[in-house]
C-alpha cells in the first residue's frame, strides 16, 4: 500500500514567487495536515483538512493556503514567497472524522527561497 | 487543546533504558496521549498511544497514572539508531483531532 505521497520533493524559488505543493493521502484516509519545519525547529502546524472543508489553520499569514480536493489530495499554495519561508513543508493524512487514529507523514517538500 | 511539556534533550548510553516524561495538566477526559519519533529530514514516524494505565507495543511502553496529567514513554535498550527527536502528543477530545506538536525531546543515544 502506497504511504503518503508529497510533490515536488525540492523546490527552489525566487522571493515573491508563488509556490504550490502537493499531497496525496493514503488511500482511505480523508484528514490532511500540513506543517512546516524550519531547519533545526519543531514542526509548526500551518492546515489540516477533513472531508474536503478547512478544519483548522495555525498562525500564519493569510498567503499561506490550501485545499482538499474531492479524492481528498491537498494542495497547499504559499503566494509572495519570503526568505523565511525556505523549511521542509510536511504533510500528513488520518483516518479524520471523528476517529482518533495514528498519523501518517510524508517525506516532506524542500523549498528553498533564494 | 492540551499544551504539553516535555525535556528539550536527553542523553543516554546504549542499551540503558530511557524514560523522558511529559506532562499535559489541562487533559481532557475524551483525549488520548500520543508520541511520534523524528529523524532528520524524515516526517514524524507514530511510536505508541494510550489513554490510561499502560500500553506496550514491540518499541515501547507508555505509561499513564490514573490522573492523566502526564505520561512517560519508556524505550528499553536504546541503540545509535534511536537518536532522534521525540514528540508527546494529546490527540482527541470535544471533536477535535487536530495533531499539534511541541518542541519535543532531542534524544542522543552515546555509544
Amino acid at each position: 500500500e502506497a504511504g503518503v505521497t508529497q510533490s515536488p520533493t525540492h523546490l527552489i524559488k525566487t522571493r515573491g514567487q508563488q509556490a504550490t505543493l502537493r499531497c496525496s493521502p493514503i488511500s482511505g484516509h480523508t484528514s490532511v495536515y500540513w506543517y512546516q519545519q524550519a531547519l533545526g525547529l519543531g514542526l509548526q502546524f500551518l492546515l489540516w483538512y477533513d472531508e474536503g472543508e478547512e478544519r483548522n489553520r495555525g498562525n500564519f499569514p493569510p498567503r499561506f493556503s490550501g485545499r482538499q480536493f474531492p479524492n481528498y489530495s491537498s494542495e497547499l499554495n504559499v503566494n509572495a514567497l519570503e526568505l523565511e519561508d525556505s523549511a521542509l513543508y510536511l504533510c500528513a493524512s488520518s483516518l479524520g472524522g471523528e476517529r482518533n487514529t495514528e498519523a501518517f507523514f510524508g517525506q516532506g517538500t524542500r523549498l528553498t527561497v533564494v | 487543546l492540551a499544551k504539553t511539556t516535555q525535556p528539550i534533550s536527553m542523553d543516554s548510553y546504549e542499551g540503558q533504558e530511557v524514560n523522558i516524561t511529559c506532562s499535559h495538566n489541562n487533559i481532557a477526559t475524551n483525549d488520548y496521549i500520543t508520541w511520534y519519533q523524528q529523524f532528520p529530514s524524515q516526517g514524524p514516524r507514530f511510536i505508541i498511544q494510550g489513554y490510561k494505565t499502560k500500553v506496550t507495543n514491540e518499541v515501547a511502553s507508555l505509561f499513564i497514572p490514573a490522573d492523566r496529567k502526564s505520561s512517560t514513554l519508556s524505550l528499553p535498550r536504546v541503540s545509535l539508531s534511536d537518536t532522534a527527536v521525540y514528540y508527546c502528543l494529546v490527540v482527541g477530545g470535544a471533536g477535535s483531532y487536530q495533531l499539534t506538536f511541541g518542541k519535543g525531546t532531542k534524544l542522543s543515544v552515546i555509544p
